[in-house]
Parts: structure tokens; C-alpha cells; sequence
């Protein structure tokens, strides 16, 4: 079937080492999208990528940083975690812009010591 | 700027009730969009509305979209425990790309 991949699901790491969440499809879809959702909140949009364009949101940390090597996968990487980043991560895509439906991975659950 | 307002924030309802969850969004939009959370877990596709006078059903779930008056609503009905979860809703507008989310509604179906 068709899907959004996320691994690791869950994710550990130390107060200020970098990690890398990965996202994978195989939708073919051109737009994939990072969220940051915290408890009990909406999920925030931190960028996401048309083809191979980059675009950022303008209140996403310099901290968060992403790479898209192809069509298929997508990296999000922090560079220092700090506590307040601990979250779930949420990679989504879909086909186009314009209103099209977003279909989300299941996740990576980030927690930061 | 975009605004969504989700309502009521929090839910708490007997099995066999029913009940509406209403979304009102600030601007122009023929899209809306309804996910449904579980604790810990992604988002589910629930409901697509793509334009006015939509509705659509899927099994107790019900999602209406009114674009004249910017509202789409979510009903409830004979409401059981399997549907205690996190509800969103989200529309594009003002822009080709970003979705726009409400606070979301958390559902708790008590026995």
C-alpha cells in the first residue's frame, strides 16, 4: 500500500546532540510537509518542500534544519535539542498545492534529557 | 491574519448523545478538512469538503461545510467510547500550501 514512513518512531537523545528523524513515501507526491506538534496543541507547520524547493516558515528555529535528496525522502535534522523541542514530529505530503488533502505519517515521538 | 476557532475545546459525553463541534474559519476557503487524533499517534483523515453545501457521512460522524457563513461543522451521533479522541479541522486559505488548524476538540465518551 501505498504510505508516509517515519523512523525512527520513537527517538531519544541528550540535551543538545543532533539528531535526524527520516521520512519516506512512496505516494509520489510532490510536496512533503515537517509539523512540530506539541501536547495537547495543533500541529505546527515548520517547512516543507515543493520538488526541491525549500520553504521555510518564518517562525521556525534555526535550530531545525531539512533535507530532501529525492523525490521519496525527507530529513529533519536539530541541530542542538533543547527541551522545549521535545515533541511529536509529523511528516505529511501531498500531490500538489492548491487545497490538496494531506495524508501524515505516523509519526516520530522526540524526547530530549 | 488566519484564524480557525474550534468549539467546545473540550467535549465530555455519555454514550448514546449527541453532539456538534463547530469550526468557523476568517477567510474565504473551499476546503476543509477534519482528522481525528488518537493520544499519541498521527493524523487521520476523517472528512475532505470541498465545496458549499458539502456533507459528507462515515459511519456516527457527520461534517458539514457552509462557505457562505465559514462554518463547517462535525456531528456526533448516538455517540460510543471507540470515538473518544482528538478532533481537528483545518482549511487552506490565503494561501496555496498551509493548512490551518484549530485548537482541536478533545471527545470523551463515558459509558
Amino acid at each position: 500500500d501505498a504510505m508516509v514512513i517515519q523512523n525512527p518512531r520513537y527517538q531519544v537523545t541528550q540535551f543538545g546532540k543532533p539528531v535526524t528523524l527520516s521520512c519516506s513515501q512512496t505516494l509520489n507526491h510532490n510536496v512533503m510537509y515537517w509539523y512540530q506538534q506539541k501536547s495537547s496543541q495543533a500541529p505546527k507547520l515548520l517547512f516543507h518542500y515543493y520538488d526541491k524547493d525549500f520553504n521555510n516558515e518564518a517562525d521556525t528555529p534555526d535550530n531545525f534544519q531539512s533535507r530532501r535528496p529525492n523525490t521519496s525522502f525527507c530529513f529533519l535534522d536539530i541541530r542542538s535539542p533543547g527541551l522545549g523541542d521535545a515533541a511529536m514530529y509529523l511528516c505529511a505530503t501531498s500531490s500538489r498545492y492548491r487545497g490538496v488533502e494531506q495524508f501524515f505519517g505516523p509519526g516520530t515521538r522526540l524526547t530530549v534529557l | 491574519e488566519l484564524k480557525v476557532e474550534q468549539n467546545p475545546l473540550f467535549l465530555s459525553m455519555q454514550e448514546g448523545k449527541n453532539y456538534t463541534i463547530y469550526c468557523n474559519y476568517s477567510t474565504t476557503s473551499d476546503r476543509l478538512y477534519w482528522y481525528r487524533q488518537d493520544p499519541g499517534k498521527s493524523l487521520e483523515s476523517l472528512f475532505v469538503l470541498l465545496s458549499n453545501g458539502a456533507v459528507k457521512q462515515e459511519g456516527r460522524l457527520m461534517a458539514s461545510l457552509d462557505t457562505k457563513a465559514r462554518l463547517s461543522t462535525l456531528h456526533i451521533t448516538a455517540a460510543v467510547h471507540d470515538l473518544s479522541a482528538t478532533y481537528f479541522c483545518a482549511f487552506f486559505g490565503g494561501s496555496n500550501y498551509k493548512l490551518t488548524f484549530g485548537k482541536g476538540t478533545l471527545l470523551t465518551v463515558n459509558p
